[in-house]
Order: structure tokens, then sequence, then C-alpha cells
């Protein structure tokens, strides 16, 4: 069963400061990941993916992640906060096409970013 | 391109009541997701539908919800009787394809 786990519950960074968010999967094969942004009261926006290819993903509002296969790990980064990018963030793992669970997501419970000025 | 819609936004009832969510996807996705998110939590998927038909129910309280996609377009999601624990953010979802879901606001249900 495929799973995710986000160590950290809250993170609280200076803005202009750099911004590391962990995220650890469980899954069988390669798989596809994805970071998510919720604003209070919003649905999920999508940050970026990861399918295959180059392990270093670019997404929207500045963010990087990067996946590392030997830690099973797809951490989030961003080199200069903003007060704007305080949000819930959530990292996903689905299956890849051919799998059975493919087009289902797995959430981590999510971390909650803090940007103070 | 519209993204998914869902309404209402918010919804408070009293325990045992029953109540409907709705949502309409995006034109042209075929898969439709729907999840529960309860404060603190991240989201779990209740039920996935491809077009009309239930590809993966196996998380949703069949007891007490159901959920249905007639015309393979909107869904319905309904809670009889609701209880207090599932007071949670109802979110909808659709994809084209394969994983890449996009999300609605949610709806915010409080069960008093």
């Amino acid at each position: 069963a495929q799973s995710v786990t986000q160590p950290d519950i809250h993170i609280t960074v200076s803005e202009g400061a750099s911004l590391e968010l962990r995220c650890n999967y469980s899954y069988g094969a390669t798989p596809y990941l994805f970071w998510y942004v919720q604003s209070p009261g919003q649905g999920l926006q999508l940050l970026l993916k990861y399918f295959s290819g180059d392990t270093l993903v670019q997404g929207i509002k500045g963010f990087e992640a990067e996946f590392k296969r030997s830690q099973s790990s797809f951490n989030l980064r961003k080199p200069s906060v903003h007060w704007s990018d305080a949000a819930e963030y959530f990292c996903a793992v689905g299956g890849n096409a051919g799998g059975t669970s493919y087009g289902k997501l797995t959430f981590g419970q999510g971390t909650i970013l803090t940007v103070h000025p | 391109e519209a993204g998914v819609a869902q309404s209402p936004r918010y919804k408070i009832i009293e325990k045992r009541q029953s109540v409907a969510f709705w949502c309409n996807p995006i034109s042209g996705h075929a898969t439709l997701y729907w999840y529960q998110q309860i404060l603190g939590q991240g989201p779990k998927l209740l039920i996935q539908f491809q077009n009309n038909g239930v590809v993966d129910d196996s998380q949703l309280p069949k007891d007490r919800f159901s959920a249905e996609r007639l015309k393979g377009v909107d869904s319905t999601l309904k809670i009889q009787p609701a209880k207090l624990e599932d007071s949670a953010v109802y979110l909808c979802a659709s994809s084209r394809q394969g994983n890449e879901q996009f999300f609605g606001p949610g709806t915010r249900l409080t069960v008093l």
C-alpha cells in the first residue's frame, strides 16, 4: 500500500529565508509524486509533479522539488519565501500507469507554513 | 477553462439530518473524485468515478454515505444520517487521465 509521511506539522520561517518541506513516501515501484498547496478556505492547487525523467522538478511560484529514489523522498524547496507563501502544503503519491493504484492519490497530513515579516 | 465547481461552500446541520453536496468537474474530465478532509489531516479518497461508473468506493462509509454521477458529468455526494465525526471539508476533484487532479474549493460541513 502506498503512504506518505510529512514529518513537520508546522514550520515557521522569516520572509526572504529559504524553505525546505520534507516528504517521504512508500510505494512499491516508481511513483508519481505531487506537491499541492492549500490556502485557508480554498481547494488544493498543484505546485508541481514528478512522473519520470529529470529528478529536479520546477513548479509554479518559484518552487522546486527533488525526487531521491534512494531516500524515498520528494522534498519541496524555495530559495526565498514570500509572505504570500503562508499556507498548508501537501505531498501526495499516486500509482504509475499500468498499476492497480493508477489515478489514486494518497496524501500526507500536511505541513503548515507560517511566514514572519 | 472553468475549474471544478462545488456547492454549497458551507453547510451547518444537526446530527441525524441529511445533507447533499454537488460537484461539476472540468469539462471533458472523465474521472471524478470525492475526498473527505478532516481538520489537521490530508484529504482521504471516498469514491472515484470513471464517467458514470464507480472505480473505487472502498473507503466510502456506505451505511450513511452515497454518491452518484448519473450522466457522467456532475456528481452528488449525500450523507444520511450525519454524525458529529462527519464534520470536515468535502473536496471534489477531476482529471482527464491518470493522476493529475484538479480540485474544487470544497464544502465545509459542520455537524452539531
